[in-house]
């Protein structure tokens, strides 16, 4: 069985404050890694997919990570704003159209 | 820039009912997803369709059915109604043509409620 894990389940930073967190995934066969960002009462909304091992991809202050022989990616945040209160949901591709998602960390800045 | 519109955005049924669900993708995308995303879970994949033919199956019961069609929107089917269906239903689309490497861009989802 496949499986897609993300820890921590939940973070609470300080505003202006930097912060990571893992995405772990099988590392056989390994296709794409999607990163999505989802705020409450919204639809979940793309931020990176990664293809490469070594990948690192950047979107304004957030960054990310591959490593695909270990099977783990980073989502990095610099000086968290308010607006970046979300759960953050990895997924795995896995071939044939279907994404493994994990269980999302949960992450909320504090003034 | 056009979105995955789906409709409706709320939808009230009750216990054996029938429901269907729609989705529009944005333009030239031709790949559609559905997730189920029960309270306090994270979305579970349902189904997926690529160029009007189901590519992937996920945890879709039985009762539920779906199709693409020719305009590449997709109607997710949902019969004999049970309490736990209740749940948001997102629709994704994406473009198909690179598999796994284009990201899914997803709609504002349908909240169906059972009773």
């Amino acid at each position: 069985i496949l499986n897609v894990e993300q820890s921590p389940q939940s973070l609470h930073v300080q505003e202006g404050d930097s912060t990571n967190f893992t995405c772990s995934f099988p590392s056989s066969n390994f296709y794409a890694l999607h990163w999505y960002r989802w705020e409450t009462a919204k639809s979940p909304e793309a931020l990176f997919v990664m293809t490469l091992n070594g990948d690192e991809k950047k979107k304004g202050r957030i960054s990310a990570t591959l490593n695909t022989k270990e099977g783990y990616s980073y989502l990095y945040i610099k000086g968290s704003q308010p607006e970046d209160s979300a759960t953050y949901l990895c997924a795995f591709w896995v071939g044939n159209y279907q994404l493994i998602w994990g269980a999302g960390t949960k992450l909320i800045i504090k003034p | 820039a056009a979105g995955v519109i789906q409709s409706p955005r709320h939808l009230i049924k009750e216990k054996r009912e029938t429901a269907t669900l729609k989705c529009y993708p944005i333009p030239r995308h031709d790949t559609v997803y559905w997730y189920q995303q029960g309270p306090g879970q994270d979305p579970q994949f349902l189904i997926s369709f690529y160029e009007k033919m189901q590519s992937d199956k996920g945890s879709i019961p039985d009762r539920f059915s779906a199709q693409q069609f020719s305009d590449y929107h997709s109607e997710l089917n949902m019969s004999s109604l049970e309490l736990g269906d209740s749940a948001l239903y997102f629709c994704a689309s994406s473009s198909g043509l690179a598999g796994g490497r284009n990201e899914q861009y997803f709609g504002p989802g349908t909240r169906l409620t059972v009773t």
